[in-house]
Order: structure tokens, then C-alpha cells, then sequence
């Protein structure tokens, strides 16, 4: 199995432009999780998935943030307008169990 | 969540068994203990859980004291690939409840 698969793996872009992170679970796994990781917060889950409902989101820092999971196999986090804040690694797990993490991907905003 | 402490860093020499501990005093009857690592730039790796028997798999063994207030991972035979944070966490396994990281412990093993 290939594991967690995020997308893209680096991403740059200005303050006010829309971003969309791309995470598609392991086969089979029915829990999807999306995690912020920065130097100040840690690693701070924002929402995460069963069967493809989001049962929590209390993690998500605002309105600007909105995760969908259209289907078993691929999941979005759009974050819209950017802003420097945003700045962090953005991880996708999936789990049955024990969660698996992709590899994250690295957002900077300017 | 129960919340966990967990010494900020340490040091093991390669080879050497690394012992990792942590407190959990306010663990419930049906939340089990995991252990996580964070290796520099990628994201976290399960190690090993356990409810209240000792538990051994191909990374680590887990230890849990009786009372279940803390516990210990062993990394039997540390190596440098097993420079990382690692995070001792407690949940209930019902419900796949979300995962709580605290900021772990910093492991690093010295050549």
C-alpha cells in the first residue's frame, strides 16, 4: 500500500489567494483526519471524518477554513482567503484504528 | 482526553536501550495508551498501544504499571533513525476518538 497520499507536498502563495490541500486515505481506512502542525501550536487536529461525514470540526480556526470529503478516496482543505498565519504543515491521516499520517504539506503564505 | 507528562528531551547512546516514561494519572478504565514519533520533517508514525497488559511488536515494547498511571517505551536497541519526538497519548479505542498530541518528548541518540 502507498500510505496517505498528500498534495501538493510544497505550496507557496500570497496572502488572499484560495488553497486547496488534497489528501487521499489509505484503501479501506473509514476515518479521515486533517492535523496543523506549527513551531507555536504543535500539532492541533482541525476536523476529521467517518465514512465520509465530518463528525468534528471544532478544530477548525475559522470560517476562512472548510474541509469536504467527497468520497472514501479523496479528501480537500480550502483555505480561502490565505493568510500568513495559515503558515504551518498540514497533515492528512487516515485510520480503522491506529491513524497512518501522510507526509504533509508544507503551506506558506506571504 | 486524559493528559499525559513527558520529559521534554533525552539523550540515549546508540545501542543502548532507550526508556521513555510517562505519567497518565487521570487514565480512565477504557482509554489505552499510544505512543507516536515524529522523525524530522515527516509526519507522525504509530509505534505501539496498550491497555493494561505489556505489550512488544517489532519497533518497541510498552510497559504499563499496574495501577496504570504511567508507563515506559523501550526501544531495545536504539540506532540514530531513532532520533525524534515522541508522544505518549491516551484515549478510548470506541469511537476512533481523534488524537490529542501534547508537545512529547525530544529523543536523541547519540553516536
Amino acid at each position: 500500500d502507498a500510505g496517505v497520499i498528500q498534495s501538493p507536498r510544497h505550496e507557496v502563495t500570497e496572502m488572499g489567494q484560495e488553497v486547496t490541500l488534497r489528501c487521499k486515505p489509505i484503501s479501506g481506512h473509514d476515518y479521515l483526519f486533517w492535523y496543523r502542525q506549527t513551531m507555536m501550536r504543535g500539532l492541533e487536529l482541525l476536523i476529521y471524518f467517518n465514512n465520509n461525514v465530518p463528525i468534528d470540526d471544532s478544530g477548525m480556526p475559522e470560517d476562512r477554513f472548510s474541509a469536504k470529503m467527497p468520497n472514501a478516496s479523496f479528501s480537500t482543505l480550502k483555505i480561502q482567503p490565505s493568510e500568513p498565519r495559515d503558515s504551518a504543515v498540514y497533515f492528512c491521516a487516515s485510520s480503522i484504528y491506529e491513524q497512518y499520517f501522510g507526509p504533509g504539506t508544507r503551506l506558506t503564505v506571504t | 482526553d486524559a493528559k499525559t507528562t513527558q520529559p521534554t528531551s533525552m539523550d540515549c547512546a546508540e545501542g543502548r536501550a532507550a526508556n521513555l516514561p510517562c505519567n497518565h494519572s487521570t487514565i480512565s478504565g477504557n482509554e489505552y495508551v499510544y505512543w507516536y514519533r515524529q522523525i524530522h520533517s515527516q509526519g507522525p508514525q504509530y509505534i505501539i498501544h496498550g491497555l493494561k497488559n505489556n505489550e512488544t511488536n517489532e519497533m518497541a515494547s510498552l510497559i504499563i504499571t499496574e495501577d496504570r498511571k504511567s508507563s515506559t517505551l523501550i526501544l531495545p536497541h536504539a540506532t540514530l533513525r531513532d532520533t525524534a519526538v515522541y508522544y505518549c497519548i491516551v484515549r478510548a479505542n470506541f469511537g476512533n476518538e481523534k488524537l490529542t498530541f501534547g508537545t512529547g518528548t525530544r529523543l536523541t541518540i547519540i553516536p
